[in-house]
């Protein structure tokens, strides 16, 4: 199974800063790759596919990079309704598999 | 608008079965493939299965394989969870989650539905 590895696993930032989340894989995944958001109590939402294909609708200041096993999330200016938590997917093989979720909080 | 609603979660003792539904609508269902994840309670996600357009390839997480069903009934518009020999460890919510369209591998998990709670206890 492909082992994905978030980091950090929690972190803490102030609106205006910039952000940046980390999934690495354990094996070389090309860029099957996609990043969710998922704020307490509701349901996850798809911000990034294929690494770095933004999803119609979502801001421009969430971006995605990488490709084979080292990939990012960037918040280039984080907002107050960013503050969740984000997981990566790889899809390149199965079994899928999440990243353990990185949780954004306000500082 | 696309849409998912789950329903069928509920209390379920552990070694029973349960069937979660998913009902789609707003996209030409039969041309996606459909997934379930589920989420235990302050947990992280875990996909449990996919199923292809045609029912012809079914994916599983290995630690429901053998236990769990996934289905569709493309007439319905409906995706299917069936749930056998429950454990404690499966309490969770399940997500019915729409995948890609036939052709196309990379549009994973989009969107999702509003879960329903599955409780495996005595």
């Amino acid at each position: 199974d492909i082992q994905m590895t978030q980091s950090p696993s929690a972190m803490s930032a102030s609106v205006g800063d910039r952000v940046t989340i980390t999934c690495r894989a354990s094996q070389g995944i090309n860029n099957y790759l996609a990043w969710f958001q998922q704020k307490p109590g509701k349901v996850p939402k798809r911000l990034i596919y294929a690494a770095s294909s933004l999803q119609s609708g979502v801001p421009s200041r969430f971006s995605g990079s990488g490709s084979g096993t080292e990939f990012t999330l960037t918040i280039s200016s984080l907002q107050p309704e960013d503050f969740a938590t984000y997981y990566c997917l790889q899809h390149h093989n199965y079994p899928l598999t999440f990243g353990g979720g990185t949780k954004v909080e306000i500082k | 608008e696309v849409h998912l609603v789950e329903s069928g979660g509920g209390l379920v003792q552990p070694g029973g079965s349960l069937r979660v539904s998913c009902a789609a609508s707003g996209f030409t269902f039969e041309n996606y493939w459909m997934s379930w994840v589920r989420q235990a309670p302050g947990k992280g996600l875990e996909w449990v299965a996919n199923i292809n357009r045609d029912s012809s390839e079914k994916f599983y997480v290995d630690s429901v394989k053998g236990r769990f069903t996934i289905s569709r009934d493309n007439a319905k518009n409906s995706l299917y969870l069936q749930m056998n020999s429950l454990r404690a460890e499966d309490t969770a919510v399940y997500y019915c989650a729409r995948g890609p369209v036939s052709g196309d591998y990379v549009r994973w998990f989009d969107p999702w539905g509003q879960g329903t709670l599955v409780t495996v206890s005595s």
